[in-house]
C-alpha cells in the first residue's frame, strides 16, 4: 500500500480564495483524521470520521472550514474564504480499529 | 483522555539506548498508551502501543509499569535518524466509534554522534 496520500503537497493562495485539500486513506482503514500543525499551537485535531461519518468536529476552528468524506477512499478539507492565519501544515491520517494511525506527508498551506 | 507528562527534551549518544519516559497517572482501565514520533518536516509516525503488557516491535520496546501510571519507550540502539519529537498519548480504543489522538508537546530527542 502506498500509505495515506495527500494532495497537493504545497499550496500558495491569496487571502479570500477557496482552498481544497485532498486525502486518500489506506485501503481498509475505517477512521480518518484531519490535523493542523503550527509552531504556536502544535498538532491540533480538526475533525475525524469513522466509517465515513463525522464523529467529532469540535476542533474545526470556524465555519470557514468544512470537511467531507463521500466514500471510504476519499476526503476533502475545504477552507472558504482562506485567511493568512490559516497558514499551516495540514495532515490527514487513517487507522483501522486494531492499530495506530498512519499519517500522510501533509499539505503546506500558505495564504498571502 | 488521561493527561500525559513528558520531558521537553533529551539527548542520547548514537548507538546507545534511548529511554523516553512518560507519566500518565490518571490513566483508566480501558486506555491504551500510544507512541508516535515526528521527524522534522514529516508527518507523525506510529511507533508502538500497549495496554498493560510490555510490547516490542522492529522499531522500539514499550515498558508499562504494573500500576500503568507510567511507561518508557526504548530505542535500543539510537541512530542519528531517530532525532525527532516523540509523543506519548493515552486514549481509549473503541472499535465501533473509532478514536482520536490528541498530541501534546512531546519530547524532543537529539541523537548525537
Amino acid at each position: 500500500d502506498a500509505g495515506v496520500i495527500q494532495s497537493p503537497r504545497h499550496e500558495v493562495t491569496e487571502m479570500g480564495q477557496e482552498v481544497t485539500l485532498r486525502c486518500k486513506p489506506i485501503s481498509g482503514h475505517n477512521s480518518l483524521f484531519w490535523y493542523r500543525q503550527t509552531m504556536m499551537r502544535g498538532l491540533e485535531l480538526l475533525i475525524y470520521f469513522n466509517n465515513n461519518v463525522p464523529i467529532d468536529d469540535s476542533g474545526m476552528p470556524e465555519d470557514r472550514f468544512s470537511a467531507k468524506m463521500p466514500n471510504a477512499s476519499f476526503s476533502t478539507l475545504k477552507i472558504q474564504p482562506s485567511e493568512p492565519r490559516d497558514s499551516a501544515v495540514y495532515f490527514c491520517a487513517s487507522s483501522s480499529p486494531a492499530g495506530g494511525a498512519f499519517f500522510g506527508q501533509g499539505t503546506r498551506l500558505t495564504v498571502v | 483522555d488521561a493527561k500525559t507528562t513528558q520531558p521537553p527534551s533529551m539527548d542520547c549518544a548514537e548507538g546507545r539506548a534511548a529511554n523516553l519516559p512518560c507519566n500518565h497517572s490518571t490513566i483508566s482501565g480501558n486506555e491504551y498508551v500510544y507512541w508516535y514520533r515526528q521527524i522534522h518536516s514529516q508527518g507523525p509516525q506510529y511507533i508502538i502501543h500497549g495496554l498493560k503488557n510490555n510490547e516490542t516491535n522492529e522499531m522500539a520496546s514499550l515498558i508499562i509499569t504494573e500500576d500503568r501510571k507510567s511507561s518508557t519507550l526504548i530505542l535500543p540502539h539510537a541512530t542519528l535518524r531517530d532525532t525527532a519529537v516523540y509523543y506519548c498519548i493515552v486514549r481509549a480504543k473503541n472499535s465501533n466509534s473509532g478514536y482520536a489522538l490528541n498530541f501534546g508537546k512531546g519530547t524532543s530527542l537529539l541523537v548525537t554522534p
